[in-house]
């Protein structure tokens, strides 16, 4: 069965640091890829997206993203963070047996002044 | 452009009542998808509906049931409310079922006494 592991439920990061949220899934057909951001109290926003071509994804705010398929892996950067970027961050997997979307436990981001 | 809208907001059942969500898709989005958000957790797919009719379903009880309207707006149906039924649902919208990118709703929170 397919499945998305975040690895990390909180990433504490000072301000302007760059930060890394971890994102691996495992599936044994072709996916596609999504990182969403939930800010409290909302709904899921979409920051960026891998569905083929160059494994290197830019998104919004600033954040970007790789996919690496021998490594099962998505993981989102940011070069620089800010206080607005405190929400949850979401990995999600689409596959096109059935374009259900596979998510992740979250991480939080949590910026440190 | 309208996005996807829910109602109601916010919602308080007792356990064994019903309960209806509603959601308005974006438009030129034929597809809906409903997706259950239980408290510290990433969202669980429940069903998708294209075109009026189910179009896939995840690992849920036959008392969680939807329906489309022929102007692509959703409903999602629970019976027999359980305790564990609290929860934020996530209405999203799409184009045709594909790697399209899926469009969110604020959602509504449900509570179950």
């Amino acid at each position: 069965a397919q499945s998305v592991t975040q690895l990390d439920s909180q990433v504490p990061v000072f301000e302007e640091a760059p930060v890394e949220l971890r994102c691996n899934y495992s599936s044994s057909v072709s996916v596609y890829l999504f990182w969403y951001v939930q800010y409290p109290n909302q709904g899921l926003q979409l920051l960026l997206k891998y569905l083929s071509g160059s494994t290197l994804v830019k998104g919004i705010n600033g954040f970007e993203a790789e996919f690496n398929k021998s490594q099962t892996s998505f993981h989102l950067r940011k070069p620089s963070v800010h206080i607005s970027d405190t929400a949850e961050y979401f990995c999600a997997v689409g596959m096109d047996s059935n374009y259900q979307l596979i998510w992740g436990a979250g991480t939080k981001l949590i910026i440190k002044p | 452009e309208t996005g996807v809208t829910q109602s109601p907001t916010h919602l308080i059942k007792t356990r064994g009542q019903q309960v209806t969500l509603r959601c308005s898709s974006q438009s030129g989005h034929n597809t809906v998808s409903w997706y259950q958000q239980a408290l510290g957790q990433g969202p669980q797919f429940i069903f998708q509906y294209y075109r009026e009719e189910e179009n896939g379903r995840g690992n849920f009880p036959p008392r969680f049931s939807g329906l489309q309207f022929p102007n692509y707006s959703s409903e999602l149906n629970v019976n027999a409310l359980e305790l564990d039924d609290s929860a934020l649902y996530l209405c999203a919208s799409s184009g045709d079922p594909s790697r399209e990118t899926q469009y969110f709703g604020p959602g509504t929170r449900l509570l179950v006494l």
